[in-house]
């Protein structure tokens, strides 16, 4: 079946820095999908990424579809305390008969110091 | 702020119980879901609804029993949970279940068997 390897598993990140991530598959995706999420609340979408090549911007956040279709990653750059959460990369594949089930990483879970 | 409602935020229920949770948009959207997450994990697909219709059915136990009465409502009915069902049960919408469009969540409901 379709997996996303997600890494790293946890940052722990002074504020200011720089924080990448990414995630990696052997399937191929149509879409791909940033998610954060914060305790008590569910994910929220940063940035949908639609194009193979795509390289899309959200404030400090900056995404890219990889050019295979198999891998994306996020940058945050500057990094605040509210920045703090777990992001999710999902991605989005679509089944020969047109309907589409979302697919999630494992997350990365990040803390950043003051 | 979500445009996905859910309720309760918190429930509490014993093992005999029956319980409903309840999610809500009116965004239009056509395409509603429930996810189950357990905790520092991703979520978990369970039920797809397309246009009021059950589309998918992830081998989920027949504990529980979602249904869709109108296009801008989804419910989850509970009844004989086990604890190991103590999880964040997320609701989740899109355009359509087939295509490229993403998936908005809502706050989710924690669940709690005793």
């Amino acid at each position: 079946g379709q997996q996303l390897n997600q890494s790293p598993q946890s940052m722990f990140i002074q504020e200011g820095e720089d924080v990448s991530m990414n995630c990696t598959s052997s399937s191929i995706f149509n879409t791909w999908l940033w998610y954060k999420q914060d305790p008590g609340e569910g994910p929220v979408l940063l940035i949908a990424l639609y194009k193979a090549g795509e390289l899309t911007s959200n404030g400090r956040l900056t995404a890219q579809f990889g050019i295979t279709r198999k891998d994306s990653f996020l940058n945050i750059s500057a990094s605040i305390p509210s920045d703090v959460g777990i992001y999710f990369c999902a991605g989005l594949f679509i089944f020969s008969g047109g309907y589409n089930k979302l697919i999630f990483g494992a997350g990365t879970r990040l803390a950043v110091h003051p | 702020d979500t445009e996905v409602t859910q309720t309760p935020k918190h429930l509490v229920m014993g093992m005999t119980n029956k319980k409903s949770l309840k999610c809500e948009q009116h965004m239009g959207h056509r395409a509603m879901y429930w996810y189950k997450q357990k905790a520092k994990k991703p979520p978990e697909l369970m039920f797809v609804y397309s246009y009021e219709k059950l589309s998918i059915n992830e081998s989920v136990p027949s504990r529980f029993s979602p249904e869709c009465p109108n296009s801008s409502l989804l419910n989850l009915h509970l009844h004989a949970l086990q604890p190991e069902d103590s999880a964040l049960y997320l609701c989740a919408s899109s355009p359509r279940d087939w295509g490229n469009q993403p998936q908005h969540f809502g706050d989710g409901t924690r669940l709690s068997i005793l």
